[in-house]
């Protein structure tokens, strides 16, 4: 599985948009691009994922660029619930395991 | 959908003895998976099933682990004579995969937290 790079760390005000960057240069033509965020004391939990085109629901968005090696999760309206550490990984299709790298620790502020 | 449900959730042991996990998946859910996580780091991958078979493992899986899936439903994990560097979360996961359906996400337990004292 190709590897991701991601900020450490992000902050973000309440009620605004949260854009959460990651590089994944080296992503195969077949690999897919995952989002997961991890609250404290909790499993990961899944947001969204994508092959080529851009994704929407009910939590987030997420933007491919046009040659796949990048891409960014937007949360439209953040809220401090959403203070969470945020995976974003590429799995090749019905491959067994996730690779997941350190992630980006995004802090909501009022 | 009741989620991956993991048992027991914190697990205290001694140096040496040896330890079960059991995960419940999602009901219709295929894979299983189990990871670990340490503190700060994102979870690492340990093996997965596809119903009761045991396709992968990862180096990390010394053989002191061994995890099984006897009717393709719930799984355990054991570790024999625990060492302190044990001590981490355990994370369960599941998913569905359809054949020639695409790619399906995994779906997490909260996991079992293991302190080794």
């Amino acid at each position: 599985d190709a590897k991701t790079t991601q900020p450490p760390s992000m902050d973000c005000a309440e009620g605004r948009a949260a854009n959460l960057p990651c590089n994944h240069s080296t992503i195969s033509g077949n690999e897919y691009v995952y989002w997961y965020r991890q609250i404290h004391s909790q499993g990961p939990q899944y947001i969204i994922h994508g092959l080529k085109n851009n994704e929407t629901n009910e939590m987030a968005s997420l933007i491919i660029t046009e040659d796949r090696k990048s891409s960014t999760l937007i949360l439209p309206h953040a809220t401090l619930r959403d203070t969470a550490v945020y995976y974003c990984i590429v799995r090749v299709t019905n491959a067994g395991k996730s690779t997941f790298g350190d992630g980006t620790t995004l802090t909501v502020k009022p | 959908d009741t989620g991956v449900s993991q048992d027991p959730r914190h697990k205290i042991t001694k140096r040496g003895q040896n330890v079960t996990f059991r995960c419940d998946p999602i009901s219709e859910h295929n894979r299983l998976y189990w990871y670990r996580q340490t503190l700060g780091q994102g979870p690492e991958f340990l093996t997965y099933f596809q119903n009761e078979a045991q396709l992968e493992k990862s180096r990390l899986l010394s053989d002191r682990f061994s995890a099984e899936r006897p009717k393709g439903s719930f799984s355990t994990l054991e570790i024999q004579r625990t060492e302190q560097g044990d001590s981490a979360m355990y994370l369960c996961a599941s998913s569905l995969d359809r054949t020639g359906g695409g790619n399906q996400p995994q779906h997490f337990g909260d996991g079992t937290r293991l302190s080794i004292l």
